[in-house]
């Protein structure tokens, strides 16, 4: 069964950091895509971020650069979102994501990142 | 960036009802659209890709059409599981950007 499982969110300071982490299993991570997608309480949804399968090319929403970092450990199956000087509005919850065929064909349940001010 | 606008926001319909999304993109995405179904606490479903696609497992009743800037979801006959709230998406460049999304609810 294709899984894709978050852990890492919680509550948090403005200013502070946290790692996210996205466990997949089920298929051949190291062959896809992945990204974060973000969704504030009662909002819609944000892309957030993703990164290509060896790393090498990596693409983040205006709102996040220069604060996260995605990256992922293909040994691990595992991807990940660094999330540093946080704030408010990034209280949200965060679903990783498989791409496949230009669109998002699996998520995982979300982890929600609470940042209190 | 791509703007994307979904309309209308919400919708009232009953089971059985025609019903039809539509999403604008501000400039051109070809064909690089994609549409997911979102129920309360649960993640995303995707239900189609490229415009077009159906998704494995998604029923015929959904359906895809458009090109461009101007894009259409349209479910033929709705089902009690339907009601929920549907989001665009545009792949043609970054950021991937979302539509605001729309409320299907029971009349």
């Amino acid at each position: 069964e294709v899984q894709l499982v978050e852990s890492g969110g919680g509550l948090v300071q403005s200013g502070g950091s946290l790692r996210l982490s996205c466990a997949a299993s089920g298929f051949p991570f190291s062959s896809y895509w992945m990204t974060w997608v973000r969704q504030a309480p009662g909002k819609g949804l944000e892309w957030v971020a993703n990164i290509k399968q060896d790393g090498s090319e990596k693409y983040y929403v205006d709102s996040v650069k220069g604060r996260f970092t995605i990256s992922r450990d293909n040994a691990k199956n595992s991807l990940y979102l660094q999330v540093n000087s946080l704030r408010a509005e990034d209280t949200a919850v965060y679903y990783c994501a498989r791409e496949g065929g230009y669109s998002l064909d699996t998520w995982g349940q979300g982890t929600l990142v609470t940042v209190s001010s | 960036d791509i703007q994307m606008t979904q309309s209308p926001s919400t919708l009232s319909a009953s089971v059985g009802d025609r019903v039809t999304i539509t999403c604008r993109a501000s400039q051109s995405i070809g064909s690089w659209l994609a549409w997911y179904q979102q129920k309360p606490g649960k993640a995303p479903k995707l239900l189609i890709y490229k415009t077009s696609s159906l998704q494995s497992g998604v029923p015929s009743t959904f359906s895809g059409s458009g090109s461009g800037t101007e894009f259409t979801l349209t479910i033929s006959s709705l089902q009690p599981d339907d009601f929920a709230t549907y989001y665009c998406q545009q792949y043609n460049s970054y950021p991937c950007s979302f539509g605001q999304g729309t409320k299907l609810e029971i009349k």
